[in-house]
C-alpha cells in the first residue's frame, strides 16, 4: 500500500469554479501536509503546509485535514485559467524527518 | 531572494558515462534534498542531506548513485556508468534551518537524457 494516493485526474473547469483535490495517506504518524503546484516541465512550488487537522486558508487556497479518516484537501475557490497546472500532496512524519512522500498529482484545467 | 538553483538545466549522456547534478540552496538554507521524477510518476525522494553530513538515503539506489553536500560549494548528485532507466527529472529541495524540514523549496530540475 502506497502510502500517500492522489487521483491524477485530470480534472477541467470551467473559470470560476470551485476546484477540489483530494489525497488520503495510510500511515496515522504522518504529521505535516503539503500541497505543491506544478507547471509543466518546472519545479514543485510550495503552495501551502499544515499541522493539524482543520482548515488553513491563503487567499482562494483552502487546505484541510482530517486526521481522523486520513484525508487531506486543497479548495480552490474563482479558479483562474492561470491555476492550470498539476497539484501534488506530500505529507511528512515529522518536523525534523526531511523526507516528503507525494501523492501521484492531479492535472488540473481551468478553461476559460 | 534568489531561490533553489540547479544546473544543468538539461544534460545528455551515453550509456555508460558519468552525470553530475548540482544544486545551490536558497541563501540562509542549510538542508538539501534530492527527489527523482520519472514519467506518469509522483516524486520520489533519494537523499537528505546537511553540510558534510548525510542525513537520509533511504531512497538512493545501492549502487552507482552518491551525493554529497561539503562544506563550501553545491550539493551534488552523482550517478556513475548511467543506464537508460536514469533518464528523467531530478529535483533539489532545500529547507530552513529552523528545523522544519516540512518546509521544502525546490528548484527548477535537471532533466537527464541517457541515449
Amino acid at each position: 500500500q502506497k502510502e500517500v494516493e492522489q487521483d491524477p485526474g485530470p480534472l477541467s473547469v470551467p473559470e470560476g469554479a470551485i476546484v477540489s483535490l483530494n489525497c488520503t495517506y495510510s500511515n496515522s504518524a504522518f504529521q505535516y501536509f503539503m500541497w505543491y503546484r506544478q507547471y509543466s516541465r518546472k519545479g514543485p512550488e510550495l503552495l501551502m503546509y499544515t499541522y493539524s487537522s482543520g482548515n488553513k486558508e491563503d487567499g482562494r487556497f483552502t487546505a484541510q485535514v482530517d486526521k481522523s479518516s486520513k484525508y487531506i484537501s486543497l479548495f480552490i475557490r474563482d479558479s483562474q485559467p492561470s491555476d492550470s497546472a498539476t497539484y501534488l500532496c506530500a505529507i511528512n512524519k515529522g518536523s525534523t524527518l526531511g523526507r516528503l512522500y507525494f501523492g501521484r498529482g492531479t492535472q488540473l484545467t481551468v478553461w476559460p | 531572494n534568489a531561490g533553489v538553483m540547479q544546473n544543468p538545466r538539461h544534460l545528455v549522456r551515453r550509456r555508460g558515462q558519468e552525470a553530475r547534478l548540482r544544486c545551490s540552496p536558497m541563501k540562509g538554507h542549510s538542508h538539501v534534498y534530492w527527489y527523482r521524477q520519472l514519467p506518469e510518476e509522483g516524486l520520489k525522494f533519494m537523499v537528505y542531506l546537511q553540510k558534510e553530513n548525510i542525513i537520509d538515503e533511504s531512497g538512493m539506489p545501492k549502487e552507482r548513485f552518491s551525493a554529497e553536500f561539503p562544506k563550501e560549494g553545491p550539493s551534488i548528485l552523482r550517478i556513475q556508468q548511467v543506464v537508460r532507466g536514469d533518464s528523467a527529472a531530478y529535483f533539489c529541495a532545500s529547507s530552513p534551518p529552523s528545523g522544519a524540514t516540512y518546509e521544502q523549496y525546490f528548484g527548477p530540475g535537471t532533466r537527464l537524457t541517457v541515449t
